[in-house]
């Protein structure tokens, strides 16, 4: 199966701030999703972006399939988008592998 | 409502036992999923079904069951055999377009935990 690299691990940031998450991939991939897991452990869908760029809010993806590589921009930070986030993507045969997840801690 | 649901919130078993998570969804979607996450870590695959009756081990499937008996409902079963079953299971469900699942959408989730 393909193997799943995020970074940073862990990043901490003052509200208000600016960052880029990275997701990297060993293969291609049909389907990428961005997820965001709340302290009670539900995971939020923030994008299905395959390729391409799509933009929520504060939240934005670009997906680049020929590198392999996705990133997830946060702008404008806030105390409620501490937590973890996950990519996750899917080759033929329709399994979803998941990175280790990012985990971002944002203080007042 | 329409989504997934995924019963009990919280188990405790003992040792030796089986035990049975309930995953329910509402979307009509043909794709469901049984996925265990660890502390501090990401999720990996336990068993998936596109279709009803039929089912495909994923990354883990050692020491676990499933039915698909309706398409609506996706049962896992952790069992005795499984050696370290204590974690926190997510059941998700996608469509299907061709030969490609599509967005996979996630329940809230069961926090098992064998005493």
């Amino acid at each position: 199966g393909i193997q799943v690299e995020q970074s940073p691990p862990d990043l901490i940031l003052q509200e208000g701030a600016n960052s880029t998450l990275r997701c990297n991939f060993s293969d291609s991939v049909n389907n990428l999703q961005w997820f965001h897991q709340n302290p009670w452990g539900q995971l939020i869908n923030l994008f299905y972006i395959p390729s391409g760029t799509k933009q929520n809010g504060r939240l934005s993806a670009t997906t680049v399939a020929t590198e392999r590589y996705s990133l997830l921009y946060i702008s404008s930070s806030q105390t409620t988008d501490s937590g973890v986030y996950f990519c996750a993507g899917e080759t033929s045969g329709s399994r979803l592998t998941f990175g280790e997840g990012t985990q971002l801690t944002v203080n007042p | 409502d329409g989504g997934i649901t995924q019963s009990p919130k919280y188990l405790f078993r003992k040792e030796g036992q089986n035990v049975t998570l309930s995953c329910e969804q509402n979307l009509n979607h043909d794709a469901m999923y049984w996925y265990r996450q660890d502390p501090g870590q990401g999720l990996r695959l336990i068993y998936y079904s596109q279709i009803v009756n039929d089912f495909q081990k994923g990354d883990i499937a050692e020491g676990y069951s499933v039915s698909r008996e309706k398409k609506e409902s996706f049962p896992l079963t952790v069992t005795s055999a499984q050696k370290n079953p204590t974690a926190f299971y997510l059941c998700a469900s996608s469509r299907i377009s061709g030969t490609v699942n599509n967005e996979q959408f996630f329940g809230p989730g069961t926090r098992l935990t064998v005493l």
